[in-house]
């Protein structure tokens, strides 16, 4: 157990539609990071969170968007979605501030969008 | 942008050496070369992390080259749970900033 907890484990959607996937990271880690696994594009950073303000940016989409709360547990959400979408979305959260640096990874949020 | 590249997959036997190879000539001068593992329906797990030279520790080693434009996980005697896809991650150069890449992916499999 990481002690990153992402919730909903599994989540299935129509096209259009719009959900939030929630991350509790671990205790007193500062950092949250959002990944998005597909058989396609493989694992890809989307965005980095610190203390509540956005860090580093990365494949995240227009439609995607992040935040980062004051307790530090972190949402994205994803509107309009597409088929292309569906994806395992993973959390990770790390102590330190930089972009590539020791994280742990929670289960996943596994999305299907139909 | 150059795509950080893996072999695709790896065989090995239990007990032996593996040493599995990144190439990431287009990284960002002043970033890491992290390394994960991940197990069917989970996530990736820490594995180890570099700059420069050789770095150890308890489960692996990384070799990193002084050109660093590419380096090695280097798994001693591996045994039948280390079967999983390896992922090496890096800052590449994108204009004056630096995007975060994960490689394509090793799959490694174990036998006896």
């Amino acid at each position: 157990d990481s002690g990153v907890t992402q919730t909903p484990k599994h989540l299935i959607t129509a096209t259009g539609q719009r959900v939030t996937l929630r991350c509790s990271p671990r205790s007193g880690d500062l950092s949250v990071y959002w990944y998005q696994q597909s058989l396609d594009q493989g694992l890809q950073f989307l965005i980095q969170y610190y203390n509540g303000e956005e860090r580093a940016k990365g494949n995240i989409l227009e439609r995607f968007s992040a935040q980062q709360f004051p307790d530090l547990h972190s949402e994205l959400n994803l509107s309009s979605l597409e088929l292309g979408d569906s994806a395992l979305y993973f959390c990770a959260s790390s102590s330190r501030g930089g972009m590539n640096t020791e994280a742990f990874f929670g289960q996943g949020t596994r999305l299907t969008v139909v | 942008l150059a795509k950080t590249t893996q072999p695709i997959s790896m065989d090995s036997y239990e007990g032996q050496e593996v040493n599995i190879t990144c190439s990431h000539n287009n990284i960002a001068t002043n970033d890491y070369i992290t390394w994960y593992q991940q197990f069917p329906s989970q996530g990736p797990r820490f594995i180890i992390q570099g700059y420069k030279t050789k770095v150890t520790n308890e489960v692996a080693s990384l070799f990193i080259p002084a050109d660093r434009k590419s380096s090695t996980l280097s798994l001693p005697r591996v045994s039948l749970s280390d079967t999983a896809v390896y992922y090496c991650l890096v800052g590449e150069r994108a204009g004056t900033a630096s995007k975060l890449t994960f490689g394509t992916g090793t799959r490694l499999q174990v036998t006896l």
